[in-house]
């Protein structure tokens, strides 16, 4: 039983365009999010969380968006660059616990 | 500063066989996670560890998987006796009480 999911296994856009990835849950007790970031032989890196109180939270050319009503979250990279070209994976906690529920990862391409 | 450091990087062993993966976390930090990382289920918590002590072990799938924190600087995942459904990526992370999980580099596991 998934309560993290992202749907895309993978995404390829132009350099220079908006990456869009996306992610839901199902568990309402999650309140804090992070993306994460992996390139390959290497260990996720964090990337941007963003916290149930709040919609939108900008670093950079990442920004996160989260619907909560929607149970829906989105990480936005503007304009993408060839070296953002990972697999992204979307993770979910309650506060108070330090235990994470990672999605399976999208596998972003970003064409020069 | 040191990250994350996991030993070995890849283990290739035959069915059966012990296999033992070894994780130093960042100094400092107070809490390990062990995951895996599979096509199938993606990155799942195995177990994790707060002042050296198991907090949760829900996560790691039957009796031939145990983890081992002895002391602050050093984790042990073993898996006894080893199954070719045991293959996949683990990785080891470490986080202090208010910051993110910082992951190690992982290690390929091949069971033959």
């Amino acid at each position: 039983d998934q309560q993290v999911k992202q749907n895309s296994p993978s995404l390829s856009v132009q350099e220079g365009r908006i990456s869009i990835l996306n992610c839901d849950y199902t568990n309402s007790m999650f309140d804090y999010f992070l993306w994460y970031k992996k390139y390959p032989a290497e260990g996720p890196t964090f990337l941007i969380s963003i916290s149930s109180i709040k919609d939108k939270n900008e670093d950079g050319r990442f920004t996160v968006f989260l619907n909560k009503s929607a149970k829906h979250l989105s990480l936005h990279i503007v304009p993408s660059q060839p070296g953002d070209s990972a697999v992204y994976f979307c993770a979910a906690s309650v506060s108070g616990s330090e235990k994470l529920v990672f999605g399976k990862g999208t596998k972003l391409t970003v064409n020069p | 500063d040191a990250g994350v450091i996991q030993s070995p990087r890849h283990e290739v062993t035959e069915m059966g066989q012990e296999v033992t993966l070894r994780c130093k976390p960042i100094s400092g930090h107070n809490s390990l996670f062990w995951y895996r990382q599979t096509m199938m289920r993606g990155l799942e918590l195995l177990i994790y560890f707060n002042n050296n002590v198991p907090i949760d072990d829900s996560g790691m799938p039957e009796d031939r998987f145990s983890a081992k924190m002895p002391n602050a600087s050093f984790s042990t995942l073993k898996i006894q006796p080893s199954e070719p459904r045991d293959s996949a990526v683990y990785f080891c992370a470490s986080s202090s009480l208010t910051d993110t999980q910082y992951f190690g580099p992982g290690t390929r596991l091949t069971v033959l």
